[in-house]
């Protein structure tokens, strides 16, 4: 059990361009999701946290409109990179967590690589 | 601000070899401490974790113990298999603002050969 899956695994879009990646729940409903990004040799920083059905919010540091978070359902948060550049090129994990299981625990998707040309 | 260092690689062992990931971190408070572990293609999973000083983590034969006074949380193993070749974490939890964040190290993948 406590599955999370993401969609898709991997992307390639132009510069100036948007990309949206998916982040599911598959077998339990998550009432908080969080979105990851990591470098090449870097360790994972948090970008975002969102409650279903509430604005995300984010970490210092991050554009929220450049990475518009929606977690409309409890099962399904996804992630638009807006107007992507090159720099934005990475790798980019979710995870999830279900506090009415009693547990701080995430639950963490296999991640998405983004490369933006 | 809180943080984790890891020891960084890269680390190449035998099989049945004894490894040591080293971890300290930083931090005000008293955090949780885990090690995550990611297979290739797979998402991290947590392999074990410790709430609080002089606790023990174990699983799968790996174990982690909470020193406070040295700030650290070293993973070790007594015998490597092959299919321990994964990139593993550290990681604190921060609780910020009612909330709880984690905190990760960069990661070290050992590479465990036959």
């Amino acid at each position: 059990g406590a599955v999370v899956s993401q969609h898709p695994s991997w992307v390639i879009c132009k510069s100036g361009t948007s990309v949206k990646i998916e982040c599911r729940s598959l077998d339990f409903q998550a009432t908080t999701m969080f979105w990851y990004r990591q470098f090449p040799k870097q360790s994972l920083m948090l970008m975002a946290t969102s409650n279903e059905g509430s604005k995300a919010t984010y970490e210092q540091g991050v554009e929220k409109d450049k990475f518009l978070i929606n977690h409309a359902s409890l099962t399904l948060s996804t992630l638009t990179v807006t107007s992507a550049h090159p720099e934005d090129s990475s790798f980019y994990i979710c995870s999830a967590r279900d506090l009415r299981r009693g547990t701080y625990e995430q639950y963490f998707g296999p991640g998405t690589r983004l490369t933006v040309t | 601000g809180d943080s984790v260092t890891q020891m960084e690689g890269p680390v190449t062992l035998s099989e049945e070899a004894f490894l040591t990931i080293n971890c300290t971190y930083t931090a005000t408070g008293y955090p949780s401490l885990f090690w995550y572990v990611q297979y290739p293609g797979e998402g991290l999973q947590l392999l074990l974790k410790a709430t609080k000083a002089d606790d023990k983590g174990s699983n799968k034969g790996f174990e982690a113990t909470y020193r406070k006074e040295t700030t650290s949380f070293h993973l070790e193993k007594g015998s490597v298999q092959v299919s321990d070749s994964a990139v593993y974490f550290c990681a604190l939890t921060l609780t910020q603002g009612g909330s709880e964040k984690l905190v990760f190290g960069k990661g070290m993948k050992p590479t465990v050969n036959p």
